[in-house]
């Protein structure tokens, strides 16, 4: 099963500037997550945002939630090369531990 | 030690052969998970163990079977598989459930599965 879409499906951008990533889900949550996939290799969390929670921080990273809109962005700043990835939100459901995944950004930093 | 292995990196299998995938946590996780995923897709969650008991199975086809034969261990048996099978297969681990809900699961780098 998947959770719902994800946009832009791709994005290219400069070595410097911000990379906005934008999550949308059909369910009631109890958290929303974000995840780097390399080279389709293992995933690697990034940052966890509770549904009580409208905004998270860490390091570049900002996110914020919307359970009235059931959406979530992700905002890289600064980006940078290494930042080329693919991004991918999930969420966990309210009654269980029912990860699943949103259809991902492809994410092309050019240096 | 914050990683979950698996095994193999890399398997290519015949349509009647039977083989396993294996997945190691040993950071006390008492959930953990198996996806699939196919080319630039996002990873299918097929199934929970909680506990080591199966909590979710996502429908998947009886040619794969799971197993978790401890609180650090989880198999996923093939049998019978269908070229269309050819697959990332992930696996991944988190704490637990309930107020241990709200944590991040920690993959493994995966096996890629080429049925032939």
């Amino acid at each position: 099963s998947q959770q719902g879409e994800e946009d832009p499906q791709a994005l290219s951008i400069q070595e410097g500037e911000n990379a906005t990533m934008n999550c949308s889900y059909k369910t009631s949550i109890n958290n929303l997550q974000w995840y780097r996939q390399n080279s389709g290799r293992g995933l690697v969390h990034l940052i966890l945002i509770r549904s009580n929670e409208r905004e998270k921080h860490s390091g570049r990273l900002r996110v914020t939630l919307d359970t009235s809109k059931k959406s979530s962005s992700l905002l890289i700043t600064a980006s940078r090369a290494a930042d080329t990835a693919s991004y991918f939100c999930a969420t966990d459901s309210e009654y269980g531990n029912k990860l699943v995944f949103g259809a991902g950004t492809i994410l092309r930093v050019k240096s | 030690d914050t990683e979950v292995t698996q095994t193999p990196k890399h398997l290519v299998m015949g349509m009647t052969n039977k083989k396993s995938l294996k997945c190691e946590q040993h950071m006390g996780h008492r959930a953990m998970y198996w996806y699939k995923q196919k080319a630039k897709k996002p990873p299918e969650l097929m199934f929970v163990y909680s506990y080591e008991k199966l909590s979710i199975n996502e429908s998947v086809p009886s040619r794969f079977s799971p197993e978790c034969p401890n609180s650090s261990l989880l198999n996923l048996h093939l049998h019978a598989l269908q070229p269309e099978d050819s697959a990332l297969y992930l696996c991944a681990s988190r704490r637990g459930t309930g107020a241990l809900l709200n944590t991040e699961a920690f993959f493994g780098q995966g096996t890629r599965l080429t049925v032939v």
